[in-house]
């Protein structure tokens, strides 16, 4: 069975742009989180899509938003982009139904540098 | 809500000494407590879990750490360290919020393994 995949592995903007990272699923795992790691704040939640919707949301603000698609696949968006925003950014999916504890399974992450 | 504090942002090891981190929860209802490992350059991997079935968990690599509720505390532990375990570590707690387990992680330990 695939892993999670996240497309583009590296990428590098200035500041002002706008950038969106996918991520695909394992297959048959409908949710799908996303998290911001940078070395000062360690691993911080964004938002959780399960079934389309957007289940669970951390504390970041609006520049940053998500979607899920129908086939649980996920992009996240980030608007005017700021240096700080400079981290990696890790997908993570897991199974929903019995057995539910929160165990996640990340992709390699997408490293976002920002000049 | 939920805190996971772990003891020591790096930890520094020989090779075939025992390995300790550490890892203290605030959960005020029962948790899932979770071990991950990330390797540079990659996503977080499940090293184990506990979800109340039993205190003393194992993991992969010949990991594993005991749930001890008095204390609070989920420890991870090894053995003997090979060079091949050096990587970033993070415990993670888990309640159930609204309908999905959202994970908070710690800020991770680094394991360094001397030869």
């Amino acid at each position: 069975k695939a892993g999670v995949t996240q497309t583009p592995r590296y990428l590098i903007k200035t500041r002002g742009q706008q950038v969106t990272l996918s991520c695909s699923p394992i297959s048959g795992h409908r949710s799908v989180s996303w998290y911001q790691q940078t070395p000062g704040q360690g691993l911080q939640f964004l938002f959780e899509y399960f079934s389309e919707t957007q289940r669970n949301k951390g504390n970041f603000p609006g520049r940053f938003s998500g979607r899920q698609f129908s086939n649980s696949r996920s992009e996240m968006n980030v608007s005017t982009l700021e240096l700080g925003d400079s981290a990696l950014y890790l997908c993570a999916s897991s199974l929903e139904g019995t057995g539910v504890t929160g165990e996640l399974f990340f992709g390699e992450g997408s490293r976002l540098t920002v000049l | 809500a939920q805190s996971v504090t772990q003891l020591g942002s790096h930890v520094s090891v020989s090779e075939g000494a025992l390995v300790l981190l550490r890892c203290n929860y605030s959960s005020s209802v029962p948790p899932y407590l979770f071990w991950y490992v990330q390797y540079p350059n990659q996503g977080l991997q499940l090293l184990l879990k506990y979800t109340s079935a039993a205190t003393l968990v194992k993991g992969i690599n010949g990991f594993e750490a005991e749930f001890k509720k008095s204390e609070t505390s989920f420890h991870l532990t090894k053995p003997s360290a090979h060079m091949s375990d050096a990587a970033e570590y993070f415990c993670a707690v888990s309640v159930q919020h609204g309908g999905s387990y959202i994970p908070t992680f710690g800020r991770g330990t680094s394991l360094i393994v001397h030869p």
